[in-house]
């Protein structure tokens, strides 16, 4: 079983609407990260939080609001999405924000845009 | 931006028989990493190799950190169903950070009982 908690596993959403991914962590890990994978591809890196503060954006519209309350939630918040931005998207955590590359990730959620 | 080669794309086998697949770049890499993704499931990390010309086992896996850096491959030994999933070969340098963890395309892996 993942460590990684993620909520909702499904969303279908319109276009107008505003909802959140949320994702849980309890290994004191100090590092969390969104990625967004579409099918049959890779995951794609979007946010990297390191010690609560937010350390890489890779670019990602403003559609999409990473937010870390603690060290132990990460949550992305959803507005105004596109058809396009339908894909799984994917929580994951490592202990530190350090060269490893030993990542954690959760089942994901799968979001559907309408 | 850098790119990771990984095949093959997909293999079909049958129960018992071996697996290889690799990852190259024409970039160096201080870290490559395999990852496994089951479907409707996140990755999982299966082996990561730290150091050029490593040799890590994990049960029936097998995997190379190549000398030239640039490289590196999988084994899979004696497939049985459950090695359904897809591959991902990673890498990662150093002196920067998760961001720069780059992925490869997958090798998509079907076992024939």
């Amino acid at each position: 079983d993942t460590e990684v908690t993620q909520t909702p596993k499904h969303l279908v959403m319109g276009m107008t609407n505003k909802k959140s991914l949320k994702c849980e962590q309890h290994m004191g890990h100090r590092a969390m990260y969104w990625y967004k994978q579409k099918a049959k591809k890779p995951p794609e890196l979007m946010f990297v939080y390191s010690y609560e503060k937010l350390s890489i954006n890779e670019s990602v519209p403003s559609r999409f609001s990473p937010e870390c309350p603690n060290s132990s939630l990460l949550n992305l918040h959803l507005h105004a999405l596109q058809p396009e931005d339908s894909a799984l998207y994917l929580c994951a955590s490592s202990r530190q924000r350090v060269e490893t590359g030993e990542l954690f990730f959760g089942e994901g959620s799968r979001l559907t845009v309408l | 931006g850098q790119q990771l080669n990984q095949s093959p794309q997909s293999m079909f086998i049958q129960e018992g028989e071996d697996v290889s697949m690799n990852c190259t770049s024409s970039s160096i890499f201080n870290t490559w990493l395999w990852y496994k993704q089951d479907p409707g499931e996140g990755p999982v990390l299966l082996i990561a190799l730290y150091k050029a010309g490593e040799l890590t086992s994990n049960g029936r896996l097998t995997a190379q950190f190549g000398i030239t850096r640039k490289d590196s491959f999988l084994n899979i030994s004696a497939s049985i169903p459950s090695d359904v999933g897809i591959y991902f070969c990673a890498g990662l340098n150093y002196g920067g950070s998760q961001g720069n963890l780059i992925f490869g395309k997958g090798t998509k892996l079907s076992v024939k009982p």
